[in-house]
């Protein structure tokens, strides 16, 4: 089955307490994308990648980092959460950039 | 910077009606706008896509239209169910040279509820 894979789907930790959330799709897409998602203020890119090794910052890039060493898994990394990171965050994919995309069933994370 | 609005923020309406959500954005540079559904708790669900050289596209009982020049997008559902209950959202792609078209922003929904 197509589809794009988040993990873990929660996730509580502490402040300053490095954490990976790992995105996977099996589409062979060029295309992949990190969002958050609070209330009041919608959907927010964090990030995107266009092909590997290809990474660009997105509207909110601040607090986070992540790579595209291969084509299927895009991770998104904090390596100091802070309270605000607390949000439900959303990994998506496209076969390039104007193609529709598919969107993983979220991470909801909680940062005390 | 592109800003999205979708209008009305939350609608209810009775089983059978035709309805109409709107989406405007304040920057005509796009390549594409796609329309997504989310229900309670789930990811987004990829409803329609059009392209700015487009004016509408149509799935099943949606129809999705584009004005790129005076920024708007609407989309239509015929003949509502309840099973239509979901947040809509509509989202655009930029158009600013290089690779800014990986960059998509959204807006803020709009919550349907469908009552029998």
């Amino acid at each position: 089955e197509a589809q794009v894979t988040q993990n873990p789907r929660y996730l509580i930790t502490v402040t300053g307490k490095k954490l990976t959330v790992t995105c996977s799709q099996n589409m062979n897409h060029e295309y992949m994308s990190w969002y958050r998602q609070d209330p009041g203020l919608g959907l927010r890119q964090i990030y995107y990648s266009m092909n590997v090794e290809v990474t660009d910052k997105g509207d909110v890039p601040e607090g986070y980092k992540v790579s595209r060493k291969e084509k299927r898994n895009f991770p998104l990394i904090l390596e100091s959460p802070s309270p605000n990171q607390t949000s439900l965050y959303f990994c998506a994919s496209s076969l390039g950039g104007l193609a529709p995309l598919h969107f993983g069933n979220g991470t909801r994370l909680t940062v005390t | 910077k592109q800003e999205v609005t979708q209008i009305p923020a939350a609608l209810s309406v009775p089983e059978g009606e035709n309805l109409v959500l709107n989406c405007s954005f304040t920057d005509s540079a796009i390549y594409n706008l796609q329309w997504f559904r989310q229900d309670p708790g789930k990811g987004l669900t990829s409803l329609l896509l059009i392209q700015s050289s487009q004016r509408e596209q149509t799935s099943g009982r949606l129809n999705a239209s584009l004005d790129k020049s005076s920024g708007r997008s609407t989309l239509y559902i015929a003949a509502s169910q309840p099973g239509d209950s979901a947040t809509y959202l509509c989202a655009v792609r930029l158009n600013a040279g290089g690779t800014s078209y990986g960059k998509l922003t959204f807006g803020q929904g709009t919550i349907l509820t469908v009552h029998p």
